[in-house]
């Protein structure tokens, strides 16, 4: 069965410092895809970044960037120069084969201070 | 901006009553949209796949006479809580896709339900 785990349940960080945040999972489908969201109290669900399994790259957006260890079948996030922001719970979540249905994982937050 | 809008984003309700919740897609068609609830400081659990013209297909454990979904258009697919009682609050959340099996999945604002 396919299965996501996020083992952070509480992440601090220094403004202006880096953080990773963890994430494995585990499927026997070989195409699969690996998203990480991020929700602030507010509910809604930010799209952050995405990561193919067949993406030869780690794949990057701004600040954001995914390393993707296929062997190991981890999927960490990486917030480069953190803000205050920030703060929020973050979910990491993976598409059953070529549907749009997704797993998530149980999360982790983000708390960045001064 | 938003290209998945869900409405009401706080509702509540009294038990017995019925709830109605949208979830619209802003500028494309979506064949297929999903449901999933949150409990607080929980994650995120698939309830069901809204399917365009046809029937939903439901996660298992999860009641399809409580949790009516109708896909009426490539626009538009509503979430109707039936007969609510109190453990039916929760945040209700949509999501859908431009491509399917692409790399981006948009998720509705969300919705609060709250049943006294």
């Amino acid at each position: 069965a396919q299965k996501i785990t996020q083992t952070q349940p509480g992440m601090f960080v220094q403004e202006k410092e880096a953080v990773t945040l963890d994430c494995t999972y585990d499927t026997s489908d070989p195409s699969y895809g690996l998203f990480w969201y991020k929700q602030p109290s507010s509910g809604e669900m930010i799209f952050l970044i995405y990561q193919g399994s067949y993406d030869q790259q780690n794949a990057t957006e701004g600040r954001y960037s995914l390393n993707f260890q296929k062997a190991r079948k981890s999927a960490n996030l990486v917030i480069s120069a953190s803000q205050l922001g920030d703060s929020a719970m973050y979910f990491c979540a993976m598409r059953e084969g070529w549907t749009d249905k997704l797993i998530f994982g149980t999360g982790t937050r983000l708390q960045v201070f001064p | 901006g938003a290209v998945v809008s869900q409405h009401p984003s706080r509702v509540i309700c009294k038990s017995g009553t019925s709830v109605k919740i949208e979830c619209r897609s802003l500028d494309f068609q979506a064949t297929t949209m999903f449901w999933y609830r949150q409990f607080p400081k929980k994650s995120l659990m698939l309830m069901a796949t809204s399917n365009e013209g046809s029937k939903a297909t439901y996660e298992q454990g999860v009641e399809k006479d409580k949790f009516l979904i109708n896909h009426a258009s490539l626009t538009l697919s509503t979430l109707t809580v039936t007969s609510a009682h109190p453990e039916d609050s929760s945040f209700y959340i949509c999501s859908a896709s431009k491509e399917q099996g692409g790399n981006t999945i948009y998720f509705g604002e969300g919705s609060w339900l709250t049943v006294v």
